[in-house]
């Protein structure tokens, strides 16, 4: 399966800034997923990355917010900007390393506290 | 109604036990089917895929049924390591696009 190296692994932050979470996966994929999950909660699907177009976001979650950069096929930024209490969250990157459909691998997640 | 349901638990069984967790989807259209393991501040592992036809991995079972729209995992002798939150997981219908249930907490005592 693939590996994906997550960064930071946790921050607090002042609300008003942004900060810029990466996923480094160590092979190629198509498509990269970000994710949320709220304290215990499940997953929510924030928006899918294509390597050489821009993000394709779900309801609820806006560009402006949450800006993607997929630079190539083994990278991807997610930017929470703008933050506020609300955003205190995990977030996650995840890959389909089978192309499949049948087997995602998550980066170990993003612990943000907006103070 | 959710698109994937779970009962949230926690689950409280005693080392050796037999537990079983169900989970019910909406859309009669899923394709995929998945239990994913999450432990306490760590991020989700693919646990087993789910089959049609049900399948077997050690100590776990996995069952479909798609004419009641629901899954379970049956786990057999449980250890006190397979403490965690068991989530299932349903493909919207369309490429890519996964459902998440809420998961259903497990704790094995001792």
């Amino acid at each position: 399966s693939a590996v994906i190296s997550q960064k930071p692994s946790r921050d607090i932050c002042q609300r008003g800034t942004s900060l810029t979470i990466q996923c480094q996966v160590d092979s190629q994929v198509t498509m990269m997923f970000w994710y949320r999950q709220q304290p215990g909660q499940s997953l929510t699907l924030i928006a899918t990355a294509n390597q050489g177009s821009e993000a394709t976001y779900e309801s609820g979650f806006v560009i402006d917010k949450f800006p993607i950069s997929r630079p190539n096929l083994t990278f991807s930024t997610l930017t929470v900007s703008n933050m506020s209490p609300e955003d205190s969250s995990i977030y996650l990157c995840s890959v389909d390393w089978t192309g499949t459909n049948y087997g995602y691998t998550f980066g170990s997640g993003t612990r943000l506290t907006v103070v | 109604r959710k698109e994937v349901e779970q009962d949230p638990g926690p689950f409280n069984v005693p080392e050796g036990a037999t537990v079983a967790f169900n989970c019910t989807y909406s859309n009669s259209a899923s394709q995929s089917f998945f239990w994913y393991r999450q432990d306490c501040r760590k991020e989700p592992k693919l646990l087993m895929s789910v089959y049609s036809s049900g399948n077997e991995d050690g100590r776990f079972t996995a069952q479909l049924n798609r004419a009641s729209q629901y899954i379970s995992l049956l786990i057999r002798d449980s250890k006190l390591s397979d403490s965690a939150t068991y989530l299932c997981v349903v493909n919207s219908g369309s490429n890519y696009q996964l459902i998440w249930g809420a998961g259903t907490k497990l704790i094995i005592k001792p």
